[in-house]
Parts: structure tokens; sequence; C-alpha cells
């Protein structure tokens, strides 16, 4: 099981340039998330899904797209890239929304916007 | 709405050292709590959690403690190694949150030998 996999890795983007973010988990879970991580703010939920072809608004939702077309993915969009969104995003997944599962995370993805 | 709160860093301890990061929470419902370790250039893993009031999790020495009454969940461990720098989360999740974490702001931890 390779568990949350990202692509890409690393990516740096121009100011307005638009781009999708990979998310793939094959452990059959329900739940996804997307977070973005800012120094000394921890992380901060952007987007979630409940199973395949739903999504919702998280706390810091504008300026991102979200979509699950597939159980296993999750995409999340940036139609019109802004230095504010340069941070490290992971993607998370969770076979349920029982507090007590555990949610596991991908590597991460490092975008710089300049 | 939920929130996390940890103690103010980065820290710094040589080996061997005495490690508490402290965390309080506020949360609407009953939370299940977690603590997250980000070790340099990787993703979060769990490092430990507790369910209800009283359980103490653990795992690779670390140690914490669920406190309802003070809602705390300070992490320890009473001999850090090198290997243990990383960032530290501490995090809540509550039945009505759609199973979304909320999470503290993060603790850098060094250990110099």
């Amino acid at each position: 099981n390779a568990g949350v996999t990202q692509t890409p890795k690393f990516r740096v983007l121009k100011t307005g340039q638009s781009m999708t973010l990979l998310c793939a988990q094959d452990m059959n879970h329900e739940y996804m998330y997307w977070y973005r991580q800012d120094p000394g703010m921890g992380l901060r939920l952007i987007h979630y899904s409940v199973g395949e072809g739903t999504t919702a608004k998280g706390e810091v939702p504008d300026g991102y797209n979200v979509s699950r077309l597939k159980k296993q993915n999750f995409l999340l969009g940036l139609e019109s890239a802004a230095p504010s969104q340069t941070s490290v995003y992971f993607c998370a997944s969770s076979y349920d929304s029982d507090p007590y599962n555990e949610q596991f995370f991908g590597p991460g993805t490092r975008l710089t916007v300049l | 709405g939920d929130s996390v709160t940890q103690m103010e860093g980065p820290v710094t301890l040589s080996e061997e050292a005495f490690l508490t990061i402290n965390c309080t929470y506020t949360a609407t419902g009953y939370p299940s709590l977690f603590w997250y370790v980000q070790y340099p250039g990787e993703g979060l893993q769990l490092l430990l959690k507790a369910t209800k009031a009283d359980d103490k999790g653990s795992n690779k020495g670390f140690e914490a403690t669920y406190r309802k009454e003070t809602t705390s969940f300070h992490l320890e461990k009473g001999s850090v190694q090198v290997s243990d720098s990383a960032v530290y989360f501490c995090a809540l999740r509550t039945i009505s949150s759609y199973g979304k974490l909320t999470f503290g702001q993060g603790t850098i931890l060094t250990v110099h030998p």
C-alpha cells in the first residue's frame, strides 16, 4: 500500500498561472481533505470531501477549487495563483469522520508563487 | 469554534534532556486529541492519540494524558534524542467537524548532541 500520495512534490508558478495538485489514496477511504501549512499557523483546512462526487468548503477556501470524480482521487485547483498561496499543501484521508480514527497524510507539495 | 494552542517555540534541548510541549484546547464537542510529528522534508505522522478523559497516549517514549478538567494534552518525553528533532503539532477532532483536524501552530524541536 502506498497510502496517500501527492503530485507534484514541488512547483513554482508565476502570478496568474493555474495548476492542479493531485492526491491519491489506496486505502478505500471515504473522506479526503486538503490543508495548507504556513509558518506559525499550523495546518488549515481548505476543502474536504465526504465521498465520491462531493466537496465542501473548509476554513480557507478562497482562490481554490476541488473535485472528487473518483473515490481514490482528490484534486485541488488554483485558477489564478497569487503570492499569498505560497505554502505547503497536504492532502489527507480517513475511513470516516469518527474522531477515534486516524487521518493519514501525504508527503506534501511545496508551492511557490512569484 | 474549536481551537488548539501550543507553547511558543522553538525549543532547543541537549540530548537526554526532559521534554515538555504544552497544548491546551477549546472544543464545542467532546474531542479526540492527537499529537502529530513532522520530520524535516516529510509529511505528518501520527505520534499518539487519546480519545477520552484520563486516557494516556504513548509511542516511541513520548506520552500525553488527556486532561479534561484543564483542557490540556501536554506532550512529554523523559530523554530526547537527536533523532527527535522535528515539528510537533497538537490537534483535535470532534464528531461534529466532518472529521477535520484542528491544529495548533506547531512547535519546532531541535535536539543537540
